[in-house]
């Protein structure tokens, strides 16, 4: 079955220490993105990649880096220098503007 | 750039009522607009979504209405089950760039 995958789902790491989620997608969506949610909050967009090799800045993007090196891959690292990093991270992808984004089920990260 | 505003922020209805979530986009040249659920601790997942040359879409409990004119959308959810209980979120794109999400709306629905 088609579909994207996050991992993993729980990730604990401590302060000061670089961190990298996972997010695989095997839809042959040329668009990849990665928001963050904060408890009640609303989904604040990181970074967004419309084409490989090619990635652009969201909402909030200090803090982060990605890469997108593969079509089906899109992975983001929470460097030490992002004030609060403890969130839920999704990622999600699409066929391409003007189509709906299927999510992943997202990464849990705690930063102790 | 695009803004969505989306109201209420909470609603809470009795199971068995209908619930109506609204949502206001700012720019005349958005295009498409989708309903995402996302239900505790999990990815949202797409429900529900309408392009500008349409006015109403409806697959069974749920419909969409969009106002171009007004420039909002609607979520309509009939006959609510304990299980519509979720936070929704609206979003509309403009073409050729990313989705504007709202803000989302806790819906619960009281057995």
């Amino acid at each position: 079955d088609g579909g994207i995958t996050q991992s993993p789902k729980y990730l604990f790491r401590k302060e000061g220490q670089n961190v990298t989620l996972s997010c695989e997608q095997n839809l042959n969506h040329d668009a990849m993105y990665w928001y963050r949610q904060d408890p009640g909050q609303g989904l604040r967009l990181i970074y967004y990649s419309q084409i490989v090799n090619d990635f652009q800045k969201g909402d909030i993007a200090e803090g982060y880096s990605v890469s997108r090196e593969k079509k089906e891959s899109f992975p983001l690292t929470v460097t030490s220098a992002q004030k609060n990093p403890t969130a839920f991270y999704l990622c999600a992808s699409s066929p391409g503007t003007d189509y709906g984004y299927t999510f992943g089920s997202g990464t849990r990260l705690t930063v102790v | 750039g695009e803004n969505v505003e989306q109201h209420p922020s909470t609603l809470s209805v009795q199971e068995g009522d209908s619930a109506v979530i609204k949502c206001t986009y700012s720019d005349s040249a958005s295009n498409y607009f989708p309903w995402y659920k996302q239900e505790l601790g999990k990815g949202p997942q797409l429900i529900i979504d309408i392009r500008s040359n349409v006015g109403e879409k409806k697959d069974q409990r749920i419909a969409v209405t969009l106002n171009k004119t007004a420039k909002h959308f609607s979520l309509h959810i009939t006959e609510t089950q304990p299980e519509d209980s979720a936070v929704y979120f609206c979003a509309a794109s403009i073409l050729g760039d990313k989705l504007v999400f709202g803000a989302g709306t806790i819906l619960r629905v009281k057995s």
